[in-house]
């Protein structure tokens, strides 16, 4: 089974800061991983999806990389603002059925002004 | 903008009760997810369909937990009888349902479920 961990679970800095939020996976064949943003009482939304042959993607301040040998996964968001405050999931799609994904349990996000 | 729709949006209830929870998905998306978010577990998928047929529901348990698609516009969630650890955020979602796994999902806003 494929388990999604995320690290860390939570991430409090001022604005202005560069950051790096992590994800790993236990099983290395995956079709794609996307990087979700959550607001409080809100659904999920998509930010960034990297397919297993890419190494990485990036939107904007948002730049996000993709290590399938070593399971892993990091979002970049460069120049922190308040606005970025929210929980962000990474996921990753085994591929075996289409559309499956499995989720990590996020990082809660808070960038303080 | 296109975007997918539940009803309601919250629900609180009694043990035993049934509930109904409906997803309009983005018109012209052939497959459709439903999830569950709890503190506890995070999110959970517990059924999905592509072109209105249930693809995998094993993540929903069966005996009090159903799932359809009625039409194309309308996918349902129904739990009879509910209990208190049925309280999470369910949330549904669609997808183009294209098979170069590029998709990505596109979640409504969830409804949030209490069962006292």
């Amino acid at each position: 089974k494929q388990e999604v961990t995320q690290i860390p679970a939570a991430l409090s800095v001022p604005e202005g800061e560069n950051l790096v939020l992590n994800c790993s996976f236990t099983d290395s064949a995956i079709y794609n991983l996307q990087w979700f943003r959550q607001d409080p009482g809100k659904g999920l939304t998509s930010l960034l999806l990297i397919q297993s042959s890419q190494r990485e993607q990036t939107s904007g301040r948002l730049n996000a990389s993709l290590d399938k040998s070593s399971g892993r996964s990091t979002l970049y968001i460069a120049a922190s603002q308040p606005g970025d405050s929210a929980t962000y999931l990474c996921a990753v799609h085994r591929g075996s059925t289409l559309g499956r994904l499995y989720f990590g349990r996020g990082t809660q996000l808070t960038v303080w002004p | 903008d296109a975007r997918v729709t539940q009803t309601p949006r919250h629900k609180v209830t009694e043990m035993g009760q049934e509930v109904t929870m409906r997803c309009q998905p983005i018109l012209g998306h052939n497959t459709v997810f439903w999830y569950r978010q709890t503190m506890m577990q995070g999110l959970e998928l517990l059924a999905y369909f592509r072109n209105r047929a249930p693809l995998d529901d094993s993540g929903m348990p069966k005996d009090r937990f159903s799932a359809e698609m009625p039409d194309a516009t309308l996918a349902t969630l129904k739990i009879q009888p509910s209990e208190p650890r049925d309280s999470a955020v369910y949330f549904c979602a669609s997808g183009p349902g294209t098979s170069n796994y590029q998709e990505t999902q596109y979640f409504g806003p969830g409804t949030r479920l209490l069962v006292l």
